[in-house]
C-alpha cells in the first residue's frame, strides 16, 4: 500500500524568507513518482514540482526545490524568497502507475508581510 | 474559459437525494478522474476513466457511480446522498497518465449533505 504523510498541518513564513514543508511516504515499489501540488484559495490544484524516484538529482522549479531522500522516504519542499502569492494548501503526492495518485493530508502555508 | 469545468460549484442538498456533479474538459485528454477532498485526509480517488468504454473504481467508490458520456464529459452521481459525503469534489484530466504528473484539475464542487 502507498501512503503519504504530511506531519505539519500548518506552517507560516515571513515574506522573502525560506520555508520547508515536510513529506514522508511509504511504498514497496522501486519506480515511482512524487509531486507537490498547490491549492490556493481559488481551490484549483496546481502542480508545483515533480520528481522521478530513479533520478538522484533533486528537482527545481524557480523558487521551488525539493530534497529527495530515497532511503529515508522523505520528500520535502523548499520555497525560497517566499511571496504573498505562495500562501496556499500544499499537498504531497505519490504514484507508481497511471491508476491512482495518493495524496497527503496537506500543509496550510501562511505568508506574513 | 477554464479547461476543466465543474458544475455546480457549490451545492447543498438533503439526505436521500440524488445528486449529479458534472465535469467537462476542452483539453482533449482521454483520462479523467474524480477525487474527493476532506480536511485532514487530502484527496482520495473515487473513479477514473481512460476512455468512454473504460471505467474503473478508485479507493473510495462505494456510494458513488460515474458516467463517461463522451471523451470530454465525466459525471459523478450520488444515488442517495448521506451526510458523510459532504466534501469538496474534484474532476481532473490527464493526457499521459499520472506518472507524467500533469493532472489538470477543475475548480471543485463543494457538496453539503444535510
Amino acid at each position: 500500500a502507498q501512503t503519504v504523510t504530511q506531519s505539519q498541518p500548518e506552517m507560516s513564513v515571513q515574506e522573502a524568507e525560506t520555508v520547508t514543508l515536510s513529506c514522508t511516504y511509504d511504498t514497496s515499489e522501486s519506480d515511482y513518482y512524487l509531486f507537490w501540488y498547490k491549492q490556493p484559495p481559488s481551490r484549483q490544484m496546481i502542480l508545483v514540482i515533480r520528481q522521478e524516484a530513479y533520478k538522484q538529482q533533486n528537482a527545481t522549479e524557480n523558487r521551488f526545490s525539493v530534497n529527495f531522500q530515497k532511503a529515508a522516504k522523505s520528500f520535502s519542499l523548499k520555497i525560497s524568497d517566499s511571496q504573498l502569492g505562495d500562501a496556499a494548501m500544499y499537498f504531497c503526492a505519490l504514484t507508481y502507475n497511471n491508476n491512482d495518485m495518493r495524496f497527503g493530508a496537506g500543509t496550510r502555508l501562511t505568508v506574513k508581510p | 474559459d477554464a479547461d476543466v469545468t465543474q458544475t455546480p460549484r457549490n451545492r447543498i442538498t438533503k439526505t436521500g437525494k440524488r445528486i449529479m456533479l458534472e465535469c467537462s474538459q476542452t483539453k482533449g485528454h482521454d483520462r479523467m478522474y474524480w477525487y474527493r477532498q476532506d480536511p485532514g485526509l487530502g484527496l482520495r480517488l473515487i473513479y477514473y476513466s481512460f476512455d468512454v468504454k473504460d471505467i474503473n473504481k478508485g479507493e473510495i467508490s462505494d456510494g458513488y457511480s460515474v458516467s463517461r458520456q463522451a471523451q470530454a464529459k465525466f459525471s459523478l452521481s450520488l444515488e442517495s446522498a448521506i451526510p458523510n459525503q459532504t466534501a469538496l469534489y474534484f474532476c481532473a484530466t490527464s493526457d499521459l497518465g499520472l506518472v507524467s504528473g500533469e493532472l489538470f484539475f477543475g475548480e471543485g464542487s463543494r457538496l453539503t449533505v444535510l
